[in-house]
């Protein structure tokens, strides 16, 4: 199982204010992701990369940016939060398992609160 | 005002009882199915995962079963236990590429 780790776990922010939420993960995985998940709701893919310098735009639309200058660490950035960003960000990322696909294990999530 | 989640379709078992979560998924080209748990205020856990050429594999205590005709994915917990209770996910992800598609999830509710 990997280990992968999220800062804030909780965070309570006004309008208008920049933010990063950092993930790091200890596995060596390649590919990293970034999922919104409201309460009790599905998850939504909003970023993910296959590597250093490779970031790519999910499937849900975001205001959010990624960037991913090391393997470990894929932090997430919103220039001006907005209480549409309320929600919970959770991070994976995935390695091959032998005789397997590729399986995502997710750290602990994010909950942001925007006032 | 009151979340769509606080709606999530739930599955009442008591302990000990075997419980069956079902999940219905979208592509027919999907070839790779996984289930995760998700505890209150935690991130969600691999539990099991099924590939399309099969259409049962068993783990400790869950068993999951692909039904590839009627596009079926279900989750069997024998002897549900209390540590059970959480929100379960079906994923699938298609051959050419590493994303998943997560479908709603249920809530598990286990009383003693």
């Amino acid at each position: 199982e990997a280990d992968i780790y999220q800062t804030p776990r909780y965070l309570v922010i006004g309008t208008g204010k920049k933010i990063t939420l950092e993930c790091s993960q200890t596995m060596g995985h390649d590919k990293m992701y970034w999922y919104q998940q409201d309460p009790g709701m599905e998850l939504h893919l909003i970023h993910y990369s296959y590597g250093v310098n490779s970031t790519e735009k999910g499937d849900l639309s975001s205001e959010s940016t990624v960037s991913r200058i090391r393997t470990e660490h894929f932090p997430l950035t919103l220039e001006s939060a907005r209480p549409s960003h309320t929600s919970q960000y959770l991070c994976a990322s995935s390695a091959p398992r032998q005789g397997a696909r590729e399986t995502q294990y997710f750290g602990p999530g994010t909950r942001l609160l925007v006032l | 005002g009151e979340s769509v989640g606080l709606h999530l379709p739930t599955l009442s078992v008591q302990e000990g009882d075997n419980s069956i979560i079902n999940c219905a998924y979208s592509n027919s080209a999907s070839d790779y199915f996984i289930w995760y748990k998700q505890e209150s205020g935690k991130g969600p856990q691999f539990i099991i995962d099924i590939r399309s050429n099969m259409d049962k594999r068993q783990g400790q205590r869950v068993t999951v079963l692909l039904n590839k005709t009627v596009k079926h994915l279900s989750l069997q917990i024998a002897a549900t236990q209390p540590g059970d209770s959480a929100v379960y996910f079906c994923a699938e992800n298609e051959g050419n590429t590493d994303k998943l598609i997560f479908g709603t999830g249920t809530r598990l509710q286990v009383f003693p």
